[in-house]
């Protein structure tokens, strides 16, 4: 069974710094491309970030591009997030997501997220 | 960034009756169109990839159509589980979601 655990989440100041971890089993996780996905609650979800099964490929969001950093360990079945110089614009749940297997690009499992709150 | 418009923002509709929701990339995405539905409380759950292929275990009464620009999720008769927020994404560069269609009972 395909398990994606997110942790790291919490309230943090404007300016702060916060990391979050995905913790993955349950399926061969040097294969498919990882993502950080984050919803505010009562709006669509937003593409936050992504990382290929060698870290090759890196993208991000306008809205996060220069503060946030995707990396992962594959020999820790873990991705991470290190989010820099937060907003209050970035409160949000954070998903961690799986891409399809095989170079496919869409998300075939999600996490249940963790909730980042930027406030002073 | 490819934007990804869905329309409407909420449609009202009936057990049994059928839904139609539309979704428009600004630019071409070839087949590279999922769509994915989800319910308070809950994360997304995958429904259609490849525009038009229902995801394992997703029952046939939901359908996905388009190619290029233009796609479309229909739901020949809607079953009280099917009321919930239904979103669009691309992946054909990178990834972006539409803004969500709210299917609620008329």
């Amino acid at each position: 069974e395909v398990q994606l655990v997110e942790s790291g989440g919490g309230l943090v100041q404007p300016g702060r710094s916060l990391r979050l971890s995905c913790a993955a089993s349950g399926f061969k996780f040097d294969d498919p491309g990882m993502h950080w996905v984050r919803q505010v609650p009562g709006k669509g979800p937003e593409w936050v970030s992504g990382i290929s099964w060698d870290s090759v490929n890196i993208g991000y969001a306008e809205s996060v591009k220069g503060r946030f950093t995707v990396s992962r360990d594959n020999a820790k079945n873990s991705l991470y997030l290190q989010m820099n110089s937060l907003r209050p614009e970035d409160t949000a749940l954070y998903y961690c997501v799986k891409q399809k297997q095989g170079g496919v690009g869409y998300f075939d499992y999600w996490g249940q997220g963790s909730l980042v709150t930027v406030s002073s | 960034e490819i934007v990804m418009t869905q329309s409407p923002a909420t449609l009202s509709a009936s057990p049994g009756e059928r839904a139609t929701l539309s979704c428009r990339a600004s630019q071409s995405v070839d087949t590279k169109l999922a769509w994915y539905q989800q319910k308070p409380g809950q994360a997304p759950r995958l429904l259609i990839y490849g525009a038009s292929t229902r995801a394992t275990g997703i029952p046939a009464r939901f359908s996905g159509s388009g190619s290029g620009t233009e796609f479309t999720l229909t739901i020949t008769s809607l079953q009280s589980e099917d009321f919930a927020v239904y979103y669009c994404q691309q992946y054909s560069y990178w990834r972006t979601f539409g803004q969500g269609t709210k299917v609620e009972v008329k």
